[in-house]
């Protein structure tokens, strides 16, 4: 069955940099894509960007832009999210999920990565 | 960018209730139209793609239609299971996407 299993919380201080993984199994990785989505506490849902584990192609959210970089390594199934530069708004729970190449949707997630920025 | 307008933020409705939700987008986008449920702690679940298909295995008793700028989504029977968050998502040809601001429903 396909898993989409993400490391563990984060506590970093302002200014510092978190990189997320998420590792996947049940399927074959490199004919799907990857979106990364976060939340704040009590909010909504915002999309951050996308790679394609085929060709490392990505597109990443325009406010994220410079601070943000997605990455695969297809040896290990294995999808990255790297944010610099972490501010208090920053804090939220990380998810990654699934998208296909001729799909527009994000059918499986993992189980998000909660990240705090505090000082 | 594509903006998306989803109301109500939030709805209170009885167990066997239809409830219905919008989401509007700023320019046409076909019907590259999803929707998502969120139950607290948890990640999103797929419910609809493409504005009105039903993702396997959920309950026919949620569907969606529309197209171009104009999405509902429905519950033809709202069950104490259902309560959650529920979120359009538009997609962009870029690839891009955006989520609605989210509708909480709750029971009455």
């Amino acid at each position: 069955q396909v898993q989409l299993v993400q490391s563990g919380a984060e506590v970093k201080k302002p200014g510092a940099s978190v990189k997320v993984s998420c590792k996947a199994s049940g399927y074959t990785f490199t004919s799907y894509g990857i979106s990364w989505v976060r939340q704040a506490p009590g909010q909504g849902l915002e999309w951050m960007g996308w790679i394609s584990a085929y060709n490392g192609n990505t597109n990443y959210a325009q406010k994220l832009q410079g601070r943000v970089t997605m990455t695969t390594d297809t040896s290990t199934s294995t999808a990255y999210m790297e944010l610099r530069s972490l501010r208090s708004d920053d804090t939220a729970v990380y998810y990654c999920a699934r998208v296909g190449t001729v799909t527009t949707y994000f059918d499986y997630w993992g189980q998000g990565t909660l990240v705090t920025v505090s000082s | 960018d594509i903006q998306m307008t989803q109301s109500p933020s939030s709805l209170s409705a009885s167990v066997g209730d239809r409830v219905t939700i919008t989401c509007q987008a700023s320019q046409d986008i076909s019907n590259y139209l999803n929707w998502y449920q969120q139950k607290p702690g948890k990640a999103p679940k797929l419910l609809i793609y493409d504005a009105s298909n039903l993702e396997t295995g959920v309950p026919s008793r949620f569907s969606g239609s529309g197209s171009g700028t104009d999405f509902t989504f429905t519950i033809s029977s709202l069950q104490p299971e259902d309560i959650a968050t529920y979120y359009c998502q538009q997609y962009d040809n870029l690839p891009s996407w955006t989520f609605g601001q989210g509708t909480k429903v709750e029971i009455k």
